[in-house]
């Protein structure tokens, strides 16, 4: 089955405390994002990697890093959290077919919750 | 910057009708056009992907794209209560980027 994983789903941590959100995507797509989702803001874009060791800043980009090492991950770190950066947050991956780019495949989210 | 503009609603509907939602954006280079659905707390889920200009049925739900007037729209026929939920917009041009609008609340009424 086509997917997207994000691990954990859920995460109640503190202010500091260094912390990774996995994404793993079984497509072989060579583009994925991170999102994040506040009430009222939508979904805005924290980082995108279009390739394996290609990553680029989104709109929100401080106090997050990714890295895109294999094709297949693309974790989200935040090195010192905090109670800001509380929310829902998402990962998406996709592909293009000639000039048009496909529909994202999203995740099931992560919920985290800076205290 | 390139803005993807919804409005936010809610827009209500009583069940059966049809549910006609908005979409305008700013960037002339758009190629690619999205309608997702996201139930609370849930994570968006793709209904309808566009990318030439006209109309594109699957089901109950038609998407309509009119590129000189910058503007996508995503109708839902015989609205179900299940329909009720934000939906999302989303655009996308040459490169990887997608914008998203920030949503518009469905609310069917049975």
């Amino acid at each position: 089955e086509a997917q997207v994983t994000q691990n954990p789903r859920y995460l109640i941590t503190v202010t500091g405390k260094k912390l990774t959100v996995t994404c793993s995507q079984n497509m072989n797509h060579e583009y994925m994002s991170w999102y994040r989702q506040d009430p009222g803001l939508g979904l805005r874009q924290i980082y995108y990697s279009m390739n394996v060791e290609v990553t680029d800043k989104g709109d929100v980009p401080e106090g997050y890093k990714v890295s895109r090492k294999e094709k297949r991950n693309f974790p989200l770190i935040l090195e010192s959290p905090s109670p800001n950066q509380t929310s829902l947050y998402f990962c998406a991956s996709s592909t293009r077919t000639g000039s048009s780019n496909q529909p994202q495949h999203f995740g099931d989210g992560t919920r985290l919750s800076i205290l | 910057q390139k803005e993807v503009e919804q409005n936010s609603g809610p827009l209500s509907v009583p069940e059966g009708a049809i549910a006609s939602l908005n979409c305008t954006y700013s960037d002339r280079g758009s190629q690619s056009f999205f309608w997702y659905r996201q139930y609370s707390g849930k994570s968006p889920e793709l209904i309808m992907f566009i990318y030439s200009n006209g109309d594109k049925e699957d089901g109950r739900f038609t998407a309509q794209l009119n590129k000189a007037s910058q503007y996508v729209s995503l109708l839902i026929r015989d609205s179900q209560p299940s329909d009720s939920a934000t939906y999302l917009c989303a655009v996308s041009g040459g490169t990887y980027k997608y914008i998203f609008g920030t949503g518009t609340r469905l609310k069917v009424l049975a």
